[in-house]
C-alpha cells in the first residue's frame, strides 16, 4: 500500500487543455515536493510547499498543500506538449528526514 | 556543474554475478540514498546515508548493500543479483537531511537474466 496516493496513473489531454493531478494521504506530511521526471532522466524538482494552505505558483503550474498538510494538487493551465513527463510527488516523514513517494502519474500531451 | 554521476547507465548481468553500480555528486551534500523504480510503485528508498560512515537501510534494503567511505561517493552493490532486482536505480543526494530537495542521477537501467 502506498503511503502517498497519486491520482490519476495516466492522462492523455490535448493542447490547451486544463489538468489537477491528485497526492493524497492519510499521514501529516512537514513537506511536500512535486518533480518531473523525463524519459532517460532522473526526476527534477518543480516545488516545495511547506505550510498548510499554501499555494505557489510556477508559471502555468499551480501547486497546493492541503489544510491539514495530508494532501496536495498540481494544477496546469493550457496544457503544452513541452508538459509531457512523469510527475511525481513526495512527503517529507521522519521529522523530516525521509522522502515517500507517490507512484506518478504519466502525463501526454498531444499537439 | 553541480550534478550527480551515476554509471554504468546500462546493465545486463546474468543471475548471481557482483555487480556494482556508483554514484559521485559535486555538491558537498551530506545526505545520500539510493531508489528503484518499479512501474506503479513508483521510486522506493533502498538505502542511505547521512554522512560519511553513516548508511542505514530503506524501505527495501534486501539483496543490497552500500559504502560511504568519503562524502562524494556511495556505491550500490547487488551481492548476487536475481532477475527480481531488474529495474532502474536512481541514486540521490540532499543538503542536509533526507527530506530536503533530492538531487537525482540520471538513472541506471539494470536487467538480471
Amino acid at each position: 500500500t502506498q503511503l502517498l496516493e497519486q491520482s490519476p496513473q495516466f492522462l492523455s489531454i490535448q493542447e490547451g487543455e486544463n489538468l489537477t493531478v491528485y497526492c493524497n494521504s492519510s499521514s501529516v506530511f512537514s513537506s511536500l515536493q512535486w518533480y518531473r521526471q523525463e524519459p532517460g532522466e532522473g526526476p527534477v524538482l518543480l516545488v516545495t510547499v511547506v505550510t498548510g494552505g499554501e499555494v505557489k505558483k510556477l508559471k502555468r503550474l499551480t501547486f497546493q498543500f492541503g489544510d491539514a498538510r495530508k494532501d496536495s494538487s498540481l494544477h496546469i493551465t493550457a496544457a503544452q506538449p513541452g508538459d509531457t513527463g512523469l510527475y511525481l510527488c513526495a512527503g517529507a516523514v521522519e521529522y523530516g528526514n525521509k522522502l515517500v513517494f507517490g507512484a506518478g502519474t504519466i502525463l501526454r500531451v498531444k499537439s | 556543474e553541480a550534478q550527480v554521476t551515476q554509471n554504468p547507465r546500462y546493465l545486463i548481468t546474468v543471475t548471481g554475478k557482483k555487480l556494482t553500480v556508483t554514484c559521485s555528486q559535486n555538491m558537498n551534500h551530506e545526505y545520500m540514498s539510493w531508489y528503484r523504480q518499479d512501474p506503479g510503485l513508483g521510486l522506493r528508498q533502498i538505502y542511505y546515508s547521512m554522512n560519511v560512515e553513516v548508511t542505514d537501510k530503506g524501505d527495501v534494503p534486501e539483496g543490497y548493500k552500500v559504502s560511504r567511505k568519503e562524502k562524494r561517493n556511495f556505491p550500490l552493490i547487488l551481492e548476487s543479483p536475481s532477475p527480481n532486482q531488474t529495474s532502474l536505480y536512481f541514486c540521490a543526494s540532499s543538503l542536509g537531511n533526507g527530506g530536503a530537495e533530492a538531487f537525482f542521477g540520471q538513472g541506471t537501467r539494470l536487467t538480471v537474466v
